[in-house]
Parts: structure tokens; sequence; C-alpha cells
């Protein structure tokens, strides 16, 4: 089982629209957990970290449930700029190692 | 940017032979972890280092190691190059070993073997 699991996608969206992100990871005992933004050919950029309550950015909305060990974004009023691939990532209970899921492809359409 | 610097930015290699990758980190951070990522896929770990000590490895084989120096700065080498190893190579720099520091990454190596 891999530790941690996105839907790939694509999500091809219109602007104005309001579009949600799942991930799972499998080791109950992860610590840390972001989201990356990763724009074609370029390297992956710290989008938000995710906070146990929940944490705002702007249309950017990050949550995490423990029990069911899921994480989820939420971004709303998408733009054209949104386009790129956001990545899920969560780290080993030691601490050590960062774990990415596969991404998940957003397409914001005109 | 990130302040954290790669190269080269591409590398062509022939099967068999070794590869260097070099990474400098962004001003203050101590701990540097490297990744591969091939094409569709995320970024999957291949070690870190942090105060020139190997402090967590992925599941990748011995022909890949590294190294990192007294100002941080880091290389990564892999011996008997394989097709599949042809990726993008990133390294990511952080302050200290809490788990909650986050990672900044360089622009990436992008190596073809063939």
């Amino acid at each position: 089982r891999k530790e941690v699991e996105q839907d790939p996608g694509p999500f091809n969206v219109p602007e104005g629209a309001t579009v949600a992100f799942n991930c799972t990871y499998s080791n109950s005992a992860s610590q840390s957990f972001f989201w990356y933004r990763q724009d074609c050919r370029k390297e992956p950029k710290l989008l938000m970290s995710v906070y146990s309550s929940g944490n705002e950015d702007g249309r950017f909305t990050a949550q995490l449930n423990r029990a069911s060990q899921y994480i989820s974004l939420l971004i709303r009023d998408s733009k054209l700029s949104d386009s790129a691939t956001y990545l899920c990532v969560v780290n080993s209970n030691t601490g050590n190692q960062f774990y990415f899921g596969t991404g998940t492809s957003l397409t914001v359409i005109p | 940017e990130t302040g954290v610097t790669q190269s080269p930015t591409h590398l062509i290699k022939t099967r068999g032979q070794q590869v260097t990758l070099r990474c400098s980190s962004q001003s203050g951070h101590n701990t540097v972890s490297w990744y591969q990522q091939a094409l569709g896929q995320g970024p999957q770990f291949i070690f870190q280092y942090y105060r020139e000590e190997e402090n967590g490895r992925g599941n990748f084989p011995p022909r890949f190691s590294g190294l990192q120096f007294p100002n941080y700065s880091s290389e990564l080498n892999v011996n008997a190059l394989e097709l599949d190893d042809s990726a993008l190579y990133l390294c990511a720099s952080r302050s200290g070993r809490d788990s909650q520091g986050k990672q900044y990454f360089g622009p990436g190596t992008r190596l073809t073997v063939t």
C-alpha cells in the first residue's frame, strides 16, 4: 500500500468554480502535512501546511481528518493561474522522510 | 526563488556510467533531502542529510549515495546507471531535524540515461 494516495485527475473546471482534492495516508503516526503545487517541468513549491484545526489562505482551504487519515484542499473562485499539479505530502513518524502523492492535475478553463 | 540551486540543469549519460549531481541549500538550512521524480509521478524520497550525516533513506539501492559538506551543500551520486534512472532529481533544503520544518526545492536536474 502506498504511503500517500491521490486521485490523479485530471480535473478540468471553468474559471470561478470551486474544486476539492482529497488525499489519504496510511501511517496514523504521521505528524506533518502539506500541499505543494507543481507547474509543468518546474520544481514543487509549498502551497500551504495543513493543521488539525484546518487552515485557510485566501481562496485556499486545507483540512486534516486524523481519524479517517485524509487531507483535503479546497480552491474557491478558480483562476486560470491555478492550473497546475497539486501534490499531497505527509511526513514519516520519525520526521525524517516526506512522502509525496502522485499529484492531482488541475486545468482551469476560460 | 527559494535560494536552492542545483547543477547541472540537464544531463545525458549512458547505461553503466556514474553521475554526480550537486545542490546548494538555502542560507541557514542544515538539512537537505534528495528526491527522484519520474514522469507523471510524485517525487520519491531517496535520502536526507543533516549536518553531514545521512539520517533517513528511502527505498533506493546502495548505488545511490550522497554527501553533505560543512557548508551544507550536498551531492547525489548514482553508480551503474540504468535506463529507469532517467528522471528529474530534486533537492530540497529545510531548517533543522524538526519534521514541522517546511522544505524548499531547487529547480532540479533532468537526467536522461540512454
